[in-house]
């Protein structure tokens, strides 16, 4: 099993639409979660850190659900410019040394057409 | 942009030969990890360095080695180059080891022929 899966998509979406992403993970000592944003033949770049009390950061919002190992990424009101593939990233420690190994999902496509 | 760099952008090698990339960390961060992507797949961890030692390692072989030097920039290395180590390759630099946001440089992409 993956340490981190997503749904690979790809989601194709007109303008105006919600979408929402889903991701699970299999760790349970995981310590902190992320969502990335990477353009094509890009860096990933932070989207936005996820939060157990959920977090909202303009048309995004981020769910964390720590007893089902489950993290949500929703994006309401899409714009062109939202096109890219979406990566949920958990920060997993190693036995008694806490390090800052992020694992990765395969990521999600996005793509939002007119 | 995040301030972190990475050399060079792009590099063409051959099975067998060995390869350094390099990579300087955003001002004032002194933890640098290293990640590997191959085409369709998320980022794959390789190693991290903290205050020039390595401070843990993902699933690769020793033909994958690195250093951190005193200005904390650093460098990956890769000896015996197989096909499959064609990929990009990231840096990301953060402000200490534990669960802190870690930054990512525009990468370096590698062709192993």
């Amino acid at each position: 099993r993956k340490e981190v899966e997503q749904d690979p998509g790809p989601f194709n979406v007109p303008e105006g639409a919600t979408v929402a992403f889903n991701c699970t993970y299999s760790n349970s000592a995981s310590q902190s979660f992320f969502w990335y944003r990477q353009d094509c033949r890009k860096e990933p770049k932070l989207l936005m850190s996820v939060y157990s009390s959920g977090n909202e950061d303009g048309r995004f919002t981020a769910q964390l659900n720590r007893a089902s190992q489950y993290i949500s990424l929703l994006i309401r009101d899409s714009k062109l410019s939202d096109s890219a593939t979406y990566l949920c990233v958990v920060n997993v420690g190693a036995g008694g040394t806490s390090y800052g190994k992020l694992t990765f999902g395969q990521g999600t496509i996005l793509t939002v057409h007119p | 942009e995040t301030g972190v760099t990475q050399s060079p952008t792009h590099l063409i090698k051959t099975r067998g030969q060995q390869v350094t990339l390099r990579c300087s960390s955003q001002s004032g961060h002194n933890t640098v990890s290293w990640y590997q992507q191959a085409l369709g797949q998320g980022p794959q961890f390789i190693f991290q360095y903290y205050r020039e030692e390595e401070n843990g390692r993902g699933n690769f072989p020793p033909r994958f080695s690195g250093l951190q030097f005193p200005n904390y920039s650093s460098e990956l290395n890769v000896n015996a180059l197989e096909l499959d180590d064609s990929a990009l390759y990231l840096c990301a630099s953060s402000l200490g080891h534990g669960g802190e946001t870690q930054y990512f440089g525009p990468g370096t992409r590698l062709l192993v022929l």
